[in-house]
């Protein structure tokens, strides 16, 4: 079953603005996690924050982590249009040490 | 290989063959993940290996599908009586157990089932 959802389902914006997606999920966790997905492509892991964590940056790259709200946002600064790709969040499960539990995913396209 | 390697990255069969999927993880990962992706969707869990022995399989949709990873490498995904239903595209992955689960993905499976 899916946990996480992305808000918005997609987002297309100018080359060179930021775009911001958001995950909402559900049960307790030890860490979150994005990932890319470019058509036709396998996932790429992009970065981890763990539940202790409030923010954390990679590149371009800015996540941040409520687990008040159990919600988590990515944000991708100065956007090229190699960024163009579907983006999904990753929950583990607290009790568990191999489930992830996927969003359906925010489709971002950046215009040139 | 240097990555998460799946074979074919296309299949076509008709309603009511066989398939078998393969993926062949990284080197040293012994943790290996089914998935099954619809358009549109996430991925959604299938199977779980560790080393053998399939830990969790509780994603397989039916007694039609069936995975096995008889040395802890290479794992084989199998598929009876293909259905129209079962089109989508099933990705595999691989992790090093504990590392966090950060997972390595393979470019993934087209099915198509006429």
């Amino acid at each position: 079953s899916q946990q996480g959802e992305e808000d918005p389902q997609a987002l297309s914006i100018q080359e060179g603005e930021n775009a911001t997606m958001n995950c909402s999920y559900k049960t307790s966790i030890n860490n979150l996690q994005w990932y890319r997905q470019n058509s036709g492509r396998g996932l790429v892991h992009l970065i981890l924050i763990r539940s202790n964590e409030r923010e954390k940056h990679s590149g371009r790259l800015r996540v941040t982590l409520d687990t008040s709200k159990k919600s988590s946002s990515l944000l991708i600064t100065a956007s090229r249009a190699a960024d163009t790709a579907s983006y999904f969040c990753a929950t583990d499960d607290k009790y568990s040490n191999y489930q992830l539990i996927w969003g359906a995913g925010t489709k971002l396209i950046i215009k040139p | 290989g240097a990555g998460v390697s799946q074979t074919p990255s296309n299949k076509v069969t008709e309603k009511g063959k066989y398939v078998e999927l393969r993926c062949d993880p990284i080197s040293g990962h012994t943790a290996l993940y089914w998935y099954r992706q619809s358009l549109g969707q996430g991925p959604e869990f299938l199977i779980y290996f560790q080393g053998t022995g399939a830990a969790d399989d509780s994603g397989l949709p039916n007694d039609r599908f069936f995975a096995v990873r008889p040395e802890g490498s290479v794992s084989t995904l199998k598929i009876q009586r293909t259905e129209r239903g079962d089109s989508a595209v099933y990705l595999c992955a691989s992790s090093l157990q504990g590392v966090e689960n950060i997972q390595y993905f393979g470019a993934g499976t087209r099915l198509s089932v006429l």
